[in-house]
């Protein structure tokens, strides 16, 4: 049971626009900054958002993370099929003193 | 170019110890940390813990306290994490990945770079 809540699921056809969601509380996404990690089928996870709106130099501007008091949002703009995949959030929780993840969305196209 | 190579897949009986390496190259070593991070089969990323390639300090996760070691060779750039007392639930596959400390903002650290896993079972 993670203290981070994601929808298990989400889908959209090409092009469309979808988001994550990203739920926690005072002690992680309320005070910390929240990362974001896609996971391709078989794959090690890729950072893909960090500090809760960075994208690494390399990440489609397609993607864009945001952040509101203890919860905090995946865009996805602009969907492919290549985005197919499992997306997690993370965020140390200054409670557990643990960094802790959630337990993924997956994004079918 | 960045990159962290991991040893191979591991078989273990229970209860006892494996130690998976991740070797570091395309950076310096000595000015990040290196993270732990398992995810059984099916299942979510679960944090094992960090350690500091600058001095050895090292933060655990509470679920494999006491269990765990992690620790660096600087002279070959390579990270080591040791897990005892093995259960079949440790079974894994473990990566491990480049911390990456932000100093202004919100500050924390995320995990830019990371290693291809290396998968443990553990089965009698």
């Amino acid at each position: 049971q993670s203290v981070l809540t994601q929808p298990p699921s989400t889908s959209g056809t090409p092009g469309q626009r979808v988001t994550i969601s990203c739920s926690g509380s005072s002690s992680n996404i309320g005070s910390n900054a929240v990362n974001w990690y896609q996971q391709l089928p078989g794959t090690a996870p890729k950072l893909l958002i960090y500090s809760s709106d960075q994208r690494p130099s390399g990440v489609p501007d397609r993607f864009s993370g945001s952040k509101s008091g203890t919860s905090a949002s995946l865009a996805i703009s602009g969907l492919q099929s290549e985005d197919e995949a499992e997306y997690y959030c993370a965020a140390w929780d200054a409670s557990l003193n643990d960094y802790v993840f959630g337990p993924g969305t997956k994004v079918t196209v | 170019q960045v990159q962290l190579v991991q040893s191979g897949t591991e078989v273990k009986k229970p209860g006892a110890s494996v130690k998976v390496s991740c070797k570091a190259s395309g950076y310096t070593f000595t000015s990040y940390g290196i993270a732990w991070v398992r995810q059984a089969p099916g299942q979510g990323l679960k944090w094992m813990g960090w350690i500091s390639a600058h001095n050895g300090n090292t933060d655990y996760a509470h679920n494999v306290q006491g269990r765990v070691t992690m620790t660096t060779d600087t002279s070959t750039s390579t990270a080591h994490m040791e897990l005892r007392s093995l259960r079949p639930d440790d079974t894994a596959i473990y990566f491990c990945a480049r911390v990456y400390h932000v100093w202004f903002g919100e500050g924390g650290y995320f995990f830019d770079y990371w290693g291809q896993g290396a998968l443990v079972t553990v089965s009698s």
